[in-house]
Order: structure tokens, then sequence, then C-alpha cells
């Protein structure tokens, strides 16, 4: 079982739509971090929370450190929001342990 | 352009060359990582420094080899590769346990 786990692997979407991305973890974790990855590979850091919420723009990021789960929403989605979107977490050390992530695609 | 910058982007190299990569960030960073990404696999960590220190080098084959000669600067020196190493290899930096800023990554094939 791997240490991060996301849900679902793939997912479409209309625009317009919606959208949660959820991930879960086994390990204890200073803080998590939501990536977005485009066709070609460049990575985002969307967010880096260790509680509550946070909002950026359509974005929108969740924790429950006690249920050691996130959510990814975003609101009014667009196609330009097609990617992966990548849950990782970091230890006392800092360095990332990543999910599998999120297919994402917005159709028109 | 996120402030990580690699090189090249496109990498085609045969299991008997010796080859570079390099990463160069100017934001101040004081760790520096290097990530492999395989097809349908996780990102896996191969090296971390941080302040110019090796921290973690996690049972990478010692044909990849790093160098940091400082904060602003990170190699990854390959040589005699096999085919499975044909990856998309990411450079990253932060501030030690901050936010991630990630390079567009340098697309690797062995042949």
């Amino acid at each position: 079982k791997n240490e991060v786990e996301q849900s679902p692997q793939n997912l479409t979407a209309q625009e317009g739509e919606f959208i949660t991305i959820n991930c879960s973890y086994s390990v204890g974790i200073s803080a998590l971090h939501w990536l977005q990855q485009h066709p070609g590979g460049g990575i985002v850091s969307l967010f880096m929370l260790s509680s509550g919420k946070k909002k950026h723009g359509r974005l929108i990021a969740t924790i429950n450190i006690q249920e050691k789960h996130s959510s990814l929403h975003i609101t009014a989605s667009h196609p330009r929001d097609s990617a992966v979107y990548i849950c990782a977490v970091s230890g006392s050390q800092g360095n990332l342990i990543f999910g599998k992530g999120t297919k994402l695609s917005v159709k028109p | 352009e996120t402030g990580v910058t690699q090189t090249p982007r496109h990498l085609v190299m045969g299991m008997t060359n010796k080859k570079s990569l390099k990463c160069e960030q100017h934001l101040g960073h004081n760790a520096m990582y290097w990530y492999k990404q395989s097809a349908k696999k996780p990102l896996e960590l191969m090296f971390v420094y941080s302040l110019e220190e090796r921290v973690e080098n996690n049972s990478v084959p010692s044909r990849f080899s790093p160098e940091c000669p400082n904060s602003s600067h990170l190699f990854l020196h390959l040589h005699t590769l096999q085919p499975e190493d044909s990856a998309l290899y990411l450079c990253a930096s932060s501030q030690v346990k901050g936010f991630y800023t990630f390079g567009s990554g340098t697309r690797l094939t062995v042949v």
C-alpha cells in the first residue's frame, strides 16, 4: 500500500462542473502539498498546507489532520484546468512523498 | 519560467555515453532535489542536497552521480545507463520544509 493514496485516478468533467480530488496518507507529516503537472512535464506547486483550508482563485485545498485526508476542489472548471494533480506529503526531513496523481480532463 | 531552469529539455543517449543534466535556481532556496518520474509511477526522490550537503541518496544506482557545487546549481552526471532509466528527470528547490519550485524537467531516452 502506498503511503499517499489519491482518488480518483482519472476524472472527466464538463466545463463548469465542481471537481473534487481526494488524498489520504498514512504517515506523519509536517505539511501536505498539491501540485499540478501539465503535458510536457513541468510541475507547478499549488498549495502547501498543514491545517485548515486555503483558497487561490478557483482552487480550494482542505486538510483534516486527524483523519489524514486532504481534498482539492476546483470550482467552475475550465478546459485549461486539464492536467495531472498530484498530492504529496513532506516528513520531518522536508523531502516529499508523492501520490500517483489524478488525471483530470475538462471537456468544453 | 518557474525560477528553476533545467537543461537540456530533451536528451537521447546511448548506453555507453556520459552526459550531465543541469539545474539552476536563483530563488535563494537552500535545498535542491533530483526526482525521477517513470511512466505510470509516482515521482521518486533520487537525491537531496540541503545547504549544499547531500542528505539522502535513496539507494540510487551508482550510474547516477549528483554534484552540487553551490546553493544555486545542481548536476546529475549519467554514465552507462540502461534503457529502463529512460524517464522524466525533475529538479526542484525549496527552503527546507518550505514551498517547492520545480523545473520543467529533462526527458531522457536511453537507446
